[in-house]
């Protein structure tokens, strides 16, 4: 089983920020299947980014995924008030799928 | 619009079992996999098993295997979860997802999710 490993915990930053959370797997992902969601309390998860770097219809460019391998990234380059969040990276490489715990992106 | 619509919160006694609906709409039912995922309070995802629309064919985390049972209604275009013998780590919100596609068999990335269902298991 694939366990992903997503930091920060918490990130704290202000509105205009570049925000850089990290998600890092004990074995390779294979084909890079390496997704992220966003979730605000009382929603469901949403889709921003799969195949680690293709970004989801509908969501905005400063959403940027990047990362191969054991290591992946999505990046917000300049916060919105909207963009606060906890984020969720998963893992769809392996025929048993994994979810990350979460990293809670809060404002400063 | 593509949509995924889930049944109202479920409260039950431990040893209990608990039965939700998810449908679908907007979309061609038998196109894709649908899931179910689930989300204990304060914890992260936890993938709970996929079915094929069009055959009826499923597979199922193997930490429940035996106590979950998935089935789907194409008349309706409605998929079911079924839930044996709760007990109190089975408080969750559930929610059904669909299938990013194509053809990804068991996992996959999620691209539509239902509003999530309420299951709380309190004696």
């Amino acid at each position: 089983e694939i366990v992903l490993t997503q930091s920060p915990g918490t990130l704290s930053l202000s509105p205009g920020d570049r925000a850089t959370l990290s998600c890092r797997a004990t074995h390779n992902v294979d084909k890079n299947y390496v997704a992220w969601y966003q979730q605000k309390p009382g929603q469901p998860p949403r889709l921003l980014i799969y195949a680690a770097s293709i970004r989801a219809t509908g969501i905005p460019d400063r959403f940027s995924g990047s990362g191969s391998g054991t290591d992946f990234t999505l990046t917000v380059s300049r916060l919105e008030p909207e963009d606060f969040a906890l984020y969720h990276c998963q893992q769809y490489g392996s025929s048993q799928g994994s979810f990350g715990q979460g990293t809670k992106l809060q404002i400063k | 619009q593509v949509q995924l619509v889930q049944s109202g919160a479920e409260v039950k006694r431990p040893g209990a079992s608990v039965k939700l609906s998810c449908k679908a709409s907007g979309y061609m039912f038998t196109s894709q996999y649908l899931h179910w995922l689930r989300q204990a309070p304060g914890q992260g995802l936890e993938w709970v098993g996929i079915i094929h629309p069009s055959g009826g064919s499923t597979a199922y985390e193997p930490r429940l295997h035996g106590r979950v049972t998935m089935t789907r209604d194409t008349s309706t275009s409605t998929i079911y979860l079924e839930l044996d013998r709760l007990t109190s780590d089975d408080t969750a919100v559930y929610y059904c997802a669909r299938a990013k596609g194509p053809e990804r068999w068991p996992v996959d990335a999620f691209d539509i999710w239902g509003q999530g269902t309420v299951v709380t298991v309190s004696s």
